[in-house]
């Protein structure tokens, strides 16, 4: 079945490390997002991007990073993380022939201690 | 940029009866409304959605209504069932795509 999948699922680890977090998918979806969701705030984009050759900002991308290595992949960055980044981060993607339907991935439980 | 907000934040109601979950938003720009079910510990999944030329839409028990000049749309789950309690998102976005999200609501229907 085509889907989106994440890896890692669960990570822990300690202040001031660099973490990534990777979203693969055999949608062949050309628009991907990455969103974390805390309680009580709901899922909030991070950066998104159209194309490959596309990256954009989204509401809360202070202190991540982001790379579109293929039209399949993208990946997210915490170049030095923080505590207040512990929480769970789910990939999407859409495709612009589809309207907006997003879908998402199963989601990475990230700690940050 | 967009706003949307979600009401309530709990609901419990009892197996049987109907639900009602209320969103607003901010931008008038705003065309797409997706309605979203998480299940514990699972991924949001798309359950409905609607387009602003649209009023209502209905899915067998869920539907969902759209008041464009007021600027919010309504979840309604009618005949609730015990797989019906999940967190529920709703959404609003315009041309560029990119949605909003609500904080989201918790359902729990009662046995």
């Amino acid at each position: 079945d085509a889907d989106v999948t994440q890896t890692p699922r669960n990570r822990i680890t300690k202040t001031g490390k660099r973490i990534m977090l990777e979203c693969s998918q055999t949608k062949g979806h050309d628009r991907m997002y990455w969103y974390r969701q805390d309680p009580g705030l709901g899922l909030r984009l991070i950066y998104y991007s159209f194309d490959v050759k596309d990256i954009n900002k989204g509401e809360i991308s202070d202190g991540y990073s982001v790379s579109r290595q293929a039209q399949a992949k993208f990946s997210l960055s915490l170049e030095s993380a923080i505590p207040n980044q512990t929480a769970l981060y789910f990939c999407a993607t859409s495709d612009r022939d589809r309207n907006n339907e997003q879908f998402f991935g199963p989601g990475t439980r990230l700690t940050v201690l | 940029g967009e706003n949307v907000e979600q009401h309530p934040s709990t609901l419990s109601v009892q197996e049987g009866d109907s639900a009602v979950i209320k969103c607003t938003y901010s931008d008038s720009a705003s065309n797409y409304f997706p309605w979203y079910k998480q299940e514990l510990g699972k991924r949001p999944q798309l359950i409905i959605d609607i387009r602003s030329n649209v009023g209502e839409k209905k899915d067998q028990r869920i539907a969902v209504t759209l008041n464009k000049t007021a600027k919010h749309f309504s979840l309604h789950i009618t005949e609730t069932q015990p797989e019906d309690s999940a967190v529920y998102f709703c959404a609003a976005s315009n041309y560029d795509y990119k949605l909003s999200f609500g904080a989201g609501t918790t359902v729990t229907v009662r046995a």
